[in-house]
């Protein structure tokens, strides 16, 4: 059981270029959240999904856009990255029924 | 909207002592509580959480209080060891809407 992963772990980006980050969970659960962390910032949601095929913007959502084709598996792209993008992208999920979010190792990403 | 803070940005404590790291929340309505560690390069993970029906949860070695009545929460480690080194996150919910507000997170460095 590997909970949540995150694919990539690490990426450096130039303004403009575009790029997916893959998370996975196999808990089965129904909710899945993308989030972002910057210095003293704590977590900032930026989307979310309640279950497969569906999607809502969080707190932060522009420039990002998601996708929820499977169950297991939601996908945050950047179309064009800028340098504000900059920061740790975390994803978590969470069972029906149940509150407590599990999340994944995050991605750390750089926007030069 | 919900806001959640935390008192202090930094907390250091000797190994041995009791840690007591605390979390303000606006939303009189939240009824579910959670506390998050995170430590350095990983995803946060669940330590212990309280619903608004009880003002004390116990786990080994930590405890969660909640004053509904100020909208306080804090989370008290006994026995502070090195490993307990993180950034501890307190989130919180109302009405089973499964999208946490978290706040920005108290570092906790323990001395040897």
């Amino acid at each position: 059981n590997a909970g949540v992963t995150q694919t990539p772990k690490f990426r450096v980006l130039k303004t403009g270029q575009s790029m997916t980050l893959l998370c996975a969970q196999d808990m089965n659960h129904e909710y899945m959240y993308w989030y972002r962390q910057d210095p003293g910032m704590g977590l900032r949601l930026i989307h979310y999904s309640v279950g497969e095929g569906t999607t809502a913007k969080g707190e932060v959502p522009d420039g990002y856009n998601v996708s929820r084709l499977k169950k297991q598996n939601f996908l945050l792209g950047l179309e064009s990255a800028a340098p504000s993008q900059t920061s740790v992208y975390f994803c978590a999920s969470t069972g029906q029924g149940a509150e407590t979010q599990y999340f994944g190792p995050g991605t750390r990403l750089l926007v030069l | 909207g919900e806001s959640v803070g935390l008192h202090l940005p930094t907390l250091s404590v000797q190994e041995g002592d009791n840690s007591i790291i605390n979390c303000a929340y606006s939303n009189s309505a939240s009824d579910y509580f959670i506390w998050y560690k995170q430590e350095s390069g990983k995803g946060p993970q669940f330590i212990i959480d309280i619903r608004s029906n009880m003002d004390k949860r116990q786990g080994q070695r930590v405890t969660v209080l909640l004053n509904k009545t100020v909208k306080h929460l804090s989370l008290q480690i006994a026995a502070t060891q090195p490993g307990d080194s993180a950034v501890y996150f307190c989130a919180c919910s109302w009405g089973g809407s499964y999208i946490p507000t978290f706040g920005r997170g108290t570092s906790l460095i323990v001395h040897p």
